[in-house]
């Protein structure tokens, strides 16, 4: 089984609508973190957590929200997804050492 | 200016072939440097991280020079299995210890 999983892995919506993509991980590590990826840019940071009392925003936040339900629950939210917000977004899990384990993404279409 | 600034390729090379990587990174404060590989529409995975002294592992050597603020990876009797997207990722200082990713070089390694 995958330490770190993601759900969905695919999803179109539509402008307007709110989602949330949900990453779960097995690893047992307290920092989570959740990207996005659009060609030509990398990956960018949206959220990040080092623990269940602890979020911080990253790079691009304005849009997104997270909650971090328990250590190995980490949930983003797009409270009225825009068309702009068609990515892929990984979410990824490390610990003290830097290294960062990513899950296998989430393809979103936001029409 | 980028961050972390790469090449984007792509980069053609035959098997067999020797080819190296560079990227260039802005913050001189930063600590901690990585090589992360990116096959398509999957999530990255790190490849190695990369030492003050330079590292090998395998047919894959990193170099860190601190005074240009630049990073290099060399990939030698290149396989068609190389073939993917090398992200060069660097830490931002301070305690939010987060990992700013390059863009990414793509390579193709052609029979």
């Amino acid at each position: 089984d995958a330490d770190v999983t993601q759900t969905p892995r695919n999803r179109i919506t539509k402008t307007g609508k709110r989602i949330m993509l949900e990453c779960s991980q097995t690893k047992g590590h307290d920092r989570m973190y959740w990207y996005r990826q659009d060609p030509g840019l990398g990956l960018r940071l949206i959220y990040y957590s080092f623990d269940v009392k602890d979020i911080n925003k990253g790079e691009i936040s304005d849009g997104y929200s997270v909650s971090r339900q328990a250590q190995a629950k980490f949930s983003l939210s797009l409270e009225s997804a825009i068309p702009n917000q068609t990515a892929l977004y990984f979410c990824a899990t490390s610990d003290v050492s830097e290294t960062q384990y990513f899950g296998p993404g989430t393809r979103l279409l936001v029409l | 200016r980028k961050e972390v600034e790469q090449d984007p390729g792509p980069f053609n090379v035959p098997e067999g072939a020797t080819v190296a990587f560079n990227c260039t990174y802005s913050n001189s404060a930063s600590q901690s440097f990585f090589w992360y590989r990116q096959d398509c529409r999957k999530e990255p995975k790190l490849l190695m991280s990369v030492y003050s002294s330079g590292n090998e592992d395998g047919r894959f050597t990193a170099q860190l020079n601190r005074a240009s603020q630049y990073i290099s990876l060399l990939i030698r009797d290149s396989k068609l299995s190389d073939s993917a997207t090398y992200l060069c990722v660097v830490n931002s200082p301070g305690s939010a210890r987060q990992l700013t990713f390059g863009s990414g070089t793509q390579l193709t390694v052609l029979p």
